[in-house]
């Protein structure tokens, strides 16, 4: 069974930094392009970031680059997300996805996600 | 970006046909993907690249479209599918969302 588990979320002031994990299991975690997605409270979806299966390749949106690096360690199956510079737009739950590769991309299992609040 | 539409909610009745729109501000082939997301859980995977089940899914779920205009079709309705329905693409970069299409059980 695919489980995705997020951690590392919090109450973080404006311009100050947090770091969150994501511990993979059920699936071989290096063999899949990884993201994160966030949900800012009642509101919809927005992609934050993908990584590629070693590591070498990072995508980001316009409203992330330059602020948030993904990272991942295959021999721990773990993901992470540096967030910098953090703002108020900011605040969402931030889930975990497998990108999972079809002809395309989409994301076919996520965690239950972990709150992260950026307020002073 | 490519904007996605979606209408905000709908309420049907149990047993009922539902179909759940989805209008792309520009084309993205047949990359669209279908996720329910029940209050306070995560996203779930319904359908992908427009019309493609996903494993575990209830064959009451379909989809269709091409091009611009797509739905997500549940036939019939059930009382679990009370959820919010997001369409997505990855046609275009950044991949976006819909702003999700609140399905109310009367």
């Amino acid at each position: 069974e695919v489980q995705l588990v997020e951690s590392g979320g919090g109450l973080v002031q404006p311009g100050r930094s947090l770091k969150l994990s994501c511990a993979a299991s059920g699936f071989t975690f290096s063999n899949y392009y990884m993201a994160w997605v966030r949900q800012a409270p009642k509101k919809g979806l927005e992609w934050v970031a993908t990584i590629s299966t070693s590591g070498s390749r990072t995508y980001y949106p316009d409203s992330v680059k330059g602020r948030f690096t993904i990272s991942r360690d295959n021999a721990k199956s773990s993901l992470y997300l540096q967030m910098n510079s953090l703002k108020s737009e900011d605040t969402a739950t931030y889930y975990c996805a497998r990108h999972y590769y079809d002809g395309t991309y989409y994301f076919d299992y996520w965690g239950q996600g972990v709150m992260v609040t950026v307020s002073s | 970006d490519t904007v996605l539409t979606q209408s905000p909610a709908l309420a049907v009745s149990p047993g009922e046909r539902v179909s759940i729109s989805c209008r792309a501000s520009e084309g993205v082939n047949s990359y669209m993907h279908w996720y329910q997301q029940k209050p306070g859980q995560q996203p779930k995977l319904l359908i992908y690249k427009a019309s493609n089940l996903a494993s575990g899914v209830p064959a009451r779920f379909s989809g269709s479209g091409s091009g611009t205009d797509f739905t997500l079709t549940i036939d019939p309705v059930e009382a679990d599918d009370t959820a919010t329905y997001f369409c997505q693409q990855s046609w275009n970069d950044p991949r976006t969302f819909g702003g999700g299409t609140k399905l109310e059980l009367k």
